[in-house]
């Protein structure tokens, strides 16, 4: 799998779009981008996934560049709630031969 | 509803014994997976299984074992041979490979070293 890359830490006011990047410069073609979060002590949560084309669901939006080298993740209005690590993972096949994670970006929702 | 329960939540073991950690999940997912992770890191591949009786090592299997008897049931085995086996242990499940769909976690068993 692909490697990623991502700040080690982000601040957001609670209620403004948290924008959180992640660079892939590697990926392949049927490579995936996946962005999981994990709340101390508790799971990695997954959020959302996509190939090339925009995503959005209840929770985020994930935009994708053209050349798929690189994705934002959008928390459209953060809240307190949202602050925990954020992780950026490319694999194929989601991640059947288990998945690659870093040491993703811990968001920090200022009040 | 559907999920993935590991349990106990904490765990304590002596030095020198062995213990299992227990992972059930009643999403239907063929495949199982454990992870570790340590204080301030990801979470590393201990072992994997994408069908029952099947199962593959991940980059850190050394010190551990698994057995898959049971679609629903995944349950890692820290042996004595695990020098460092202080860790928040981590069990997920996904569809069968050749899909996309992501992989569901639990809430983890940590286990500490008295």
């Amino acid at each position: 799998d692909a490697k990623t890359t991502q700040p080690t830490s982000m601040d957001c006011a609670e209620g403004r779009a948290a924008n959180l990047p992640c660079n892939h410069s590697t990926i392949s073609g049927n490579e995936y981008v996946y962005w999981y979060r994990q709340i101390h002590s508790q799971g990695p949560q997954y959020i959302i996934h996509g190939l090339k084309n925009n995503e959005t669901n209840e929770m985020a939006s994930l935009i994708i560049t053209e050349d798929r080298k690189s994705s934002t993740l959008i928390l459209p209005h953060a809240t307190l709630r949202d602050t925990a690590v954020y992780y950026c993972i490319v694999s194929s096949g989601g991640g059947a031969d288990g998945l690659t994670f870093g040491k993703g970006t811990h968001l920090i929702i200022q009040p | 509803d559907g999920g993935i329960t590991q349990s106990p939540k904490y765990l304590f073991r002596k030095e020198g014994q062995n213990v299992t950690l227990s992972c059930e999940q009643n999403l239907n997912h063929d495949a199982m997976y454990w992870y570790r992770q340590d204080p301030g890191q990801g979470l590393r591949l201990i072992y994997y299984s994408q069908i029952v009786n099947d199962f593959q090592k991940g980059d850190i299997a050394e010190g551990y074992s698994v057995s898959r008897e049971k679609k629903e049931s995944f349950p890692l085995t820290v042996t004595s041979a695990q020098k460092n086996p202080t860790a928040f242990y981590l069990c997920a499940s996904s569809v069968p490979y050749g899909g996309n769909q992501p992989q569901h976690f639990g809430d983890g068993t940590r286990l500490s070293i008295l």
